[in-house]
């Protein structure tokens, strides 16, 4: 799994609260990576990192936020949590010339 | 509108016999693909890749054809064993193992039966 770890692994939070996901790394990485998965969609990249303090939007990033200010440390914020956002999170990283490695996933409902 | 797709969500094939899981995908500008495997409340693992200068890739029991005419894939298990049951994800990527944002399909449950 690439030294990944994901916290928490499970989480039970209101509607309208923020929630922080932590991804953490051992692996020196350079890219970090948010995706969702969810039924019917597969995985969908929510935000991504290209070095410390250097992030970019994917295709599903609205109302969600992301922070990297440690290469072995990447954030994902859910700014005011919504029941669309009930999903398992997965953080993933690559290096140059491996592809990517997954965590074992957060699992986040909504209620 | 989904770039990557497995129209098969379920599949079941007798332990031994060949697996056949199928992709098709509608950007041209894919040229790097790969295949994940998922099992229950793990992250997806990575399987087997290809580039799209080539039309076969094998490694082992695993084995991927691309068709870029078609725009289609497929990953060949032979022969199946139990432990291959799992949730099987086909991506593309415009990148080469670099900065990979990789584009999922919905994924195929394969289900090998003893």
């Amino acid at each position: 799994d690439a030294g990944i770890t994901q916290s928490p692994r499970h989480k039970v939070t209101e509607t309208g609260t923020p929630v922080t996901l932590r991804c953490h790394q051992t692996e020196n990485h350079r890219y970090m990576y948010w995706y969702r998965q969810d039924p019917g969609h597969g995985l969908r990249l929510i935000h991504y990192s290209y070095g410390v303090k250097d992030t970019d939007k994917g295709e599903v990033s609205d109302g969600y936020s992301v922070s990297r200010s440690k290469t072995e440390d990447f954030l994902l914020t859910l700014e005011s949590a919504t029941s669309s956002q009930t999903s398992v999170y997965f953080c993933a990283t690559t290096g140059t010339g491996s592809p990517l490695h997954f965590g074992n996933g957060t699992r986040l409902t909504v209620t | 509108d989904q770039q990557v797709k497995q129209n098969s969500p379920s599949l079941s094939v007798q332990e031994g016999r060949i697996s056949i899981l199928n992709c098709d995908y509608t950007n041209s500008m894919f040229d790097y693909f790969l295949w994940y495997k998922k099992y229950p409340a793990e992250g997806p693992t990575f399987l087997i890749s290809i580039s799209s200068i080539k039309d076969k890739n094998e490694d082992g029991r695993f084995t991927v054809f691309l068709n870029k005419s078609a725009k289609h894939l497929s990953l060949h298990i032979v022969p199946s064993q139990p432990g291959d049951s799992a949730v099987y994800f086909c991506a593309a990527s415009t990148a080469n193992f670099g900065n990979e944002k990789l584009t999922f399909g919905t994924g195929t449950r394969l289900t090998i039966i003893p």
